[in-house]
């Protein structure tokens, strides 16, 4: 059972123009979102985070939206540049609770950003 | 360079044999996580520590499975009698907001 869903694999956009990255999650416990960029080899690397009291978070070309209702929240890159292009994963956490805090993966949305 | 380190990055290894990967988490950080990926697939986790306290394992870790992490500073995490099927990146992450290490890429032969 996947909790945390990215149903695009793959997203290709023209450098300039809004990347938008859409994941779903299913656990009504997780209150605490992230997003994380990876390359080939590399560690994932934080991006932006939201808490579930918010609705947005922005961070220079980054803006994390979350609709609690919907369970569902997006990643916005405005300006797409060439170098966004790589694997991006959403992922949460309950951290109400003294829970853990451990993150709960999606499976990836691979980003191309065409010069 | 997120400052929190894995050795090595590389490891290949016979099936059956054992290995041994390291982890240095940010100096502050008293949380630590281990995950593994695989080809196609997002992070999943392994275990957790708080200080030197293992205080969660998942299912995914076998009983052939074990980390450690003494005086709550780095962690390791061996895998005995090694098996194809646990070729994957292992990736250590520290938190609070959870860095990443580049983590270790295991191949069994």
């Amino acid at each position: 059972d996947q909790q945390v869903k990215q149903n695009s694999p793959s997203l290709s956009v023209q450098e300039g123009r809004i990347s938008i990255l859409n994941c779903d999650y299913t656990n009504s416990m997780f209150d605490y979102f992230l997003w994380y960029k990876k390359y080939p080899a590399e560690g994932p690397t934080f991006l932006i985070s939201i808490s579930s009291i918010k609705d947005k978070n922005e961070d220079g070309r980054f803006t994390v939206f979350l609709n609690k209702s919907a369970k569902h929240l997006s990643l916005h890159i405005v300006p797409s540049q060439p170098g966004d292009s790589a694997v991006y994963f959403c992922a949460a956490s309950a951290r109400s609770g003294g829970s853990n805090y451990k993150l709960t993966f999606g499976k990836g949305t691979l980003l191309t950003v065409n010069p | 360079d997120t400052g929190v380190s894995q050795d090595p990055r590389h490891k290949i290894t016979k099936r059956g044999q054992n290995v041994t990967f390291r982890c240095d988490p940010i100096s502050e950080h008293n949380r630590l996580y281990w995950y593994r990926q695989t080809l196609g697939q997002g992070p999943e986790f392994l275990t957790y520590f708080q200080n030197e306290a293992q205080l969660e394992k998942s299912r995914l870790l076998s009983d052939r499975f074990s980390a450690e992490r003494p005086k709550g500073s780095f962690s390791t995490l061996e895998i005995q009698r090694t098996e194809q099927g646990d070729s994957a990146m292992y990736l250590c992450a520290s938190s609070p907001d959870q860095f990443f290490g580049p983590g270790t890429r295991l191949t069994v032969l």
